[in-house]
C-alpha cells in the first residue's frame, strides 16, 4: 500500500517557466513532509520541507505548498533552470518515527 | 567537506555469495540508515541505528544484516544474495534531533549474476 504517491513519472518544462511537482499521501497522521532532489550517480539531497502546521514554505526559487484537506503537496520551482533537471522525491514522516515514507519520484527535465 | 561515503560504488556478486557494503560518515550524526532502491521505485528503509541501537524494519528479509562498530562506520551484509536483491543501496545519516533531514551517500549499485 503506497502511502506517498507521485503520479507523474516525468515532467518536461521550458527553462524560465514554472515547474510544479505533485505528491499525494493517504495517511493523515503524517506531520512532516520533505522534498529531496537526486542527480544521476548521486544520493538524494534534502531540498525543502514543511510541517503540517503550515500550508506554505519558501526557500529562494523553491516553494512547497501543503493542502491537508486534500492530502496533497506540491513543489514549485520558479524560474526553472537547467540545473534543476533531476529526480525529485517527496517523503513524509510522523511523530518521532525515524522512518521516512517515500514516493517513487518524478524526473524533471528542463528544456533550454 | 563533511560527507557520507559509500564503498564500493559498484559491486558485482554471484548468486548466493555473501557481500558486504560499507558506509562511513564525517558528519558525526547519531543515526545511520540503510535503504534499498530498485529502479523507478521509492527507497525502502531496511534498518537504522540510533547510536548503537539497531532497529530492523518488519519486512526486511533475514538475509540482510547490519553492523555499526563505531559512530562513523556502518556495514550492510547480504548473506546469500538472490537475483531480487540487485538494487541500489543507499546509506544515509541524520542528527537525532532532525531525523527526517537525512544526508545520503552516492549509493552502491549491486549486481547479482
Amino acid at each position: 500500500d503506497q502511502q506517498v504517491k507521485q503520479n507523474s513519472p516525468s515532467l518536461s518544462v521550458q527553462e524560465g517557466r514554472i515547474s510544479i511537482l505533485n505528491c499525494d499521501y493517504t495517511n493523515s497522521m503524517f506531520d512532516y513532509f520533505l522534498w529531496y532532489k537526486k542527480y544521476p550517480a548521486e544520493g538524494p539531497t534534502f531540498l525543502i520541507s514543511i510541517s503540517s502546521i503550515k500550508d506554505k514554505n519558501e526557500d529562494g526559487r523553491f516553494t512547497v505548498f501543503l493542502n491537508k484537506s486534500a492530502k496533497h503537496l506540491s513543489l514549485h520551482i520558479v524560474p526553472s533552470q537547467p540545473g534543476d533537471s533531476a529526480v525529485y522525491f517527496c517523503a513524509a514522516s510522523m511523530g518521532s518515527n525515524y522512518q521516512l515514507i517515500w514516493g517513487a519520484g518524478t524526473k524533471l527535465i528542463i528544456k533550454p | 567537506d563533511a560527507m557520507v561515503i559509500q564503498n564500493p560504488r559498484y559491486q558485482v556478486t554471484q548468486f548466493g555469495k555473501p557481500v558486504t557494503l560499507s558506509c562511513s560518515q564525517t558528519l558525526n550524526h547519531n543515526v545511520m540508515y540503510w535503504y534499498q532502491q530498485k529502479s523507478s521505485q521509492a527507497p525502502k528503509l531496511l534498518f537504522h541505528y540510533y547510536d548503537k541501537d539497531f532497529n530492523n524494519e518488519a519486512d526486511t528479509p533475514d538475509n540482510f544484516q547490519s553492523r555499526r562498530p563505531n559512530t562513523s562506520f556502518c556495514f550492510l551484509d547480504i548473506r546469500s544474495p538472490g537475483l531480487g536483491d540487485a538494487a541500489m543501496y543507499l546509506c544515509a545519516t541524520s542528527r537525532a534531533s532532525v531525523y527526517n533531514e537525512q544526508f545520503f551517500g552516492p549509493g552502491t549499485r549491486l549486481t547479482v549474476l
